[in-house]
């Protein structure tokens, strides 16, 4: 039992490349989200999935689009990276009153 | 606006120095209120859920409290292996179940 996975660990990308962030979960949750970790600012989310084929825009989706691929993967995509999206990205599943989190992906844009 | 403020933003104290970190919330519907746990590095990891006011749960030297208004951790008799940072989130529902986190506490404990 797993738990989340997220992948790849660590990335560094170009201003203007895209890219995608990978997300699985084995706890059979219905919920699903994606956040960005800054310094001072907290966790803020990004994007959301209710269930299986449903997505819906959370604090700051600017740049960003998801895809509910099954109930058990949730993919993040940065069309065109941005210095500004530098940050630690966190996936998470749950539902009723739990979530839990990945690992974690760190990503830099130059 | 649905807020959490956590204090203080860090906290430094000796080994078995018990102490206490703060969340406060104004929420529109309140469906939970969650503590994490983060180290250096990582992901969050879950430490609580409580529900409602007066309610109560301990693990190891923690224990959290809930009131209406306001959520406590308290830490007992520390050890430096709890050094880490202590998020609270409040769960709220706007077409799935949502957190919205505080910016944590930076506790460290020194031996």
């Amino acid at each position: 039992n797993a738990g989340v996975t997220q992948t790849p660990k660590f990335q560094v990308l170009k201003t203007g490349q895209s890219m995608t962030l990978q997300c699985a979960q084995d706890m059979n949750h219905n919920s699903m989200y994606w956040y960005r970790q800054d310094p001072g600012m907290g966790l803020r989310l990004i994007y959301y999935s209710a269930s299986e084929g449903t997505t819906d825009k959370g604090e700051v989706p600017n740049g960003y689009n998801v895809s509910r691929l099954n109930k058990r993967e949730f993919s993040l995509r940065l069309e065109s990276a941005a210095p500004s999206q530098t940050s630690v990205y966190f996936c998470a599943s749950g539902q009723a009153y739990e979530q839990y989190f990945g690992p974690g992906t760190r990503l830099t844009v130059t | 606006e649905d807020q959490v403020t956590q204090s203080p933003e860090a906290l430094r104290l000796q080994e078995g120095e018990s102490s206490s970190l703060n969340c406060s919330y104004t929420v529109s519907g309140l469906r939970g209120l969650f503590w994490y746990r983060q180290d250096p590095g990582k992901g969050p990891e879950f430490l609580f859920t409580l529900y409602s006011a007066g309610e109560e749960k301990e693990k190891e030297r923690l224990k959290a409290t809930l009131t209406k208004k306001e959520s406590f951790l308290h830490i007992t008799a520390p050890k430096p292996e709890d050094s880490a940072t202590y998020l609270c989130a409040v769960q709220v529902f706007q077409g799935a179940q949502k957190l919205v986190f505080g910016q944590g506490t930076r506790l460290t404990i020194n031996p």
